[in-house]
Order: C-alpha cells, then structure tokens, then sequence
C-alpha cells in the first residue's frame, strides 16, 4: 500500500525566504506526482505535476524535483510572500492494476509567510 | 473550460434528510472521483469512476451512493447520514488512462457538508 509523508508538519517563515517542502512515498511504481495548494475551506488548486519520467518542473517561484528510484519529491518555493500562506499537498498517483490510477495524498505542510 | 464546478459550495442537512451532491466537468475527462476531507486531514479517496462505470467504492457505507449519468457528471446521493459524515466533498476528473503519464487531477472547490 502506497504511504505519503510530508516533512514538516507546519512551516512559519518572514517573506523573503526560500524554502524548501519534502515529500516521500513509499512505492516508486508511480506515475505522476503532483503538488497541489489547499487555502482552508477550499479545493485543491494543482501547481506543478512531475511525470515519473521527469526530474523537475518550473512554474514561476515554484520548482518541484523528483527522484523516483528514492521515493522523494521537493517543493522549492523563492523570495516566499504572505499570499503563499496555505496547505501544500503531495499526491501520487500509482496503477494497482488499473487505467485510472489512485492519487494518494500526504498529510500536507501548512505554510504561514509573515509580512 | 479548465474547471470543476461542484454544487452546491455547502449543505446543512438532518440525519433523516436526503441530499444529493453534484459535480460537473466539459473537459472530456473519462474518470471522476470523490474525496472525503475532514479537518486538517488530507483528502481520502470515496469512489472511483472510469469511463461512467463504477471501477473503486472504497468500502464506503451505503449511505452514499454514487451515480454517473453521463461522461460530464457525477452526483453523490446522501442519506440518512450520521454527524461524523459532516466534512469537504470533493470531486476530481481525469484523462485515461492515467498509464500514459502526465496527467493531472483537477479538483473542483469541494462542498462543505454539516450533518444535524
């Protein structure tokens, strides 16, 4: 059964900073990881997805590397502002056997950015 | 037409009720899914649904029932729930197959659920 853990539980930082979010999954058999934002309330708003094949991918600020073989993906987030203020999640998404894939989530990191 | 939408954005319901949940998608995406959100957890995967046909019910109580009447929508039908139910409903989409690599879940914004 395919585990996600997400390292750290929360994060509090000034603006400005760089910071960096791990996330680790116990079945390389993947393929696709995904890193999604969550405001509180919210739904899922999908930032950046890594095919199992890829080592990174670039959307502005956000840079998320993958390393299959270790089961571990990073977030790297630049210059971080007080609208980056969220919960981050993981997901893979792995076969079973099936077409569909299931997406299995990490318990997330809740990001504060002070002003 | 890149979204989600999911309807309504919340629902306050008796134990003794019956609701229904919508959701609804133009991409053409072939798999649908719902997800359980409760507090400061990550989203737990409910149904799983692959071109309108029912492929993953993860041992969810018949309390829920799911229905896909067509490729662009998905309901979720409630009834006679329990006040542990109360939680963010969230519908996704996808391509198929997920095998092909590079595709990505869309989640729509969720319907926040409180069972009196």
């Amino acid at each position: 059964k395919q585990e996600v853990t997400q390292i750290p539980a929360a994060l509090s930082v000034p603006e400005g900073e760089n910071l960096v979010l791990n996330c680790s999954f116990t079945d390389s058999a993947i393929y696709n990881l995904q890193w999604f934002r969550q405001d509180p309330g919210k739904g899922l708003t999908s930032l950046l997805l890594i095919q199992s094949s890829q080592r990174e991918q670039t959307s502005g600020r956000l840079n998320a590397s993958l390393d299959k073989s270790s089961g571990r993906s990073t977030l790297y987030i630049a210059a971080s502002q007080p609208g980056d203020s969220a919960t981050y999640l993981c997901a893979v998404s792995d076969a079973g056997g099936t077409s569909y894939g299931k997406l299995t989530f990490g318990q997330g990191t809740i990001l504060t950015v002070h002003p | 037409d890149t979204e989600v939408t999911q309807t309504p954005k919340h629902l306050v319901m008796g134990m003794t009720n019956k609701k229904s949940l919508k959701c609804e998608q133009h991409m053409g995406h072939r798999a649908m899914y719902w997800y359980k959100q409760k507090a400061k957890k990550p989203p737990e995967l409910m149904f799983v649904y692959s071109y309108e046909k029912l492929s993953i019910n993860e041992s969810v109580p018949s309390r829920f029932s799911p229905e896909c009447p067509n490729s662009s929508l998905l309901n979720l039908h409630l009834h006679a729930l329990q006040p542990e139910d109360s939680a963010l409903y969230l519908c996704a989409s996808s391509k198929l197959p997920v095998s092909l690599g590079g595709i990505s879940y869309t989640f729509g914004s969720g319907t926040r659920l409180t069972v009196v």
